[in-house]
């Protein structure tokens, strides 16, 4: 019963990379979220999907991009990584934005 | 905006005491409170979810309430023991996202 599975679980990159986090969910779930969490600001929401085929922004959304062609995986993009992109990622994903949230086990990405 | 306060930001207490987080929230339009708990270099865990309309939740030793008009939560850990250190997480389920408090980080002392 694999949940939420997150790849890579580290990351170094050098500024100015691209790079795609991985988030696959095996539960059928229809929404999906990108979180980012930071020291002192707590996780904040990237991007989001209710469904295969519809994404919309978050609370922080530039720099990331997004898009959900089946309802198992839900990828992150980096275009072009900064510094300030230095953070631990988490995807989650539930039956609907009103149901228990089942969180990956993040990825840790450092931007140098 | 929705803004999520968690107190105390850390707690550090005896192995066997009973505790309360505490969760506020400044928009009681919500559709309900979710408490995770999240180990170091993990993610996060489920714990309690309270849906709108509901005044509190029980899950073992854990018992979670919901003060919607108030905009509180709390939520109770009896019987602490070493396992429970951890940092614990309440978040507020709006139109299509969480927003989470900055969380409580508890040590439980043998």
């Amino acid at each position: 019963n694999a949940g939420v599975t997150q790849t890579p679980k580290f990351q170094v990159l050098k500024t100015g990379q691209s790079m795609t986090l991985q988030c696959a969910q095996d539960m059928n779930h229809e929404y999906m979220s990108w979180y980012r969490q930071d020291p002192g600001m707590g996780l904040r929401l990237i991007h989001y999907s209710v469904g295969a085929g519809i994404t919309d922004q978050g609370e922080v959304p530039n720099g990331y991009n997004v898009s959900r062609s089946t309802t198992e995986d839900f990828p992150l993009r980096l275009l072009s990584a900064a510094p300030s992109q230095t953070s631990v990622y988490f995807c989650a994903s539930s039956y609907s934005d009103r149901m228990v949230a089942f969180f990956g086990q993040g990825t840790r990405l450092t931007v140098v | 905006k929705q803004e999520v306060t968690q107190i105390p930001a850390a707690l550090s207490v005896p192995e066997g005491e009973n505790l309360v987080l505490n969760c506020s929230f400044t928009d009681s339009a919500i559709y309900n409170l979710q408490w995770f708990r999240q180990d170091p270099g993990k993610g996060l865990t489920s714990l309690l979810l309270i849906q709108s309309s509901q005044r509190e939740q029980t899950s073992g030793r854990l018992n979670a309430s919901l003060d919607k008009s108030s905009g509180r939560s709390t939520l109770y850990i009896a019987a602490s023991q070493p396992g429970d250190s951890a940092t614990y997480l309440c978040a507020v389920q709006g139109a299509q996202k969480l927003v989470f408090g900055q969380g409580t980080r508890l040590t439980i002392n043998p």
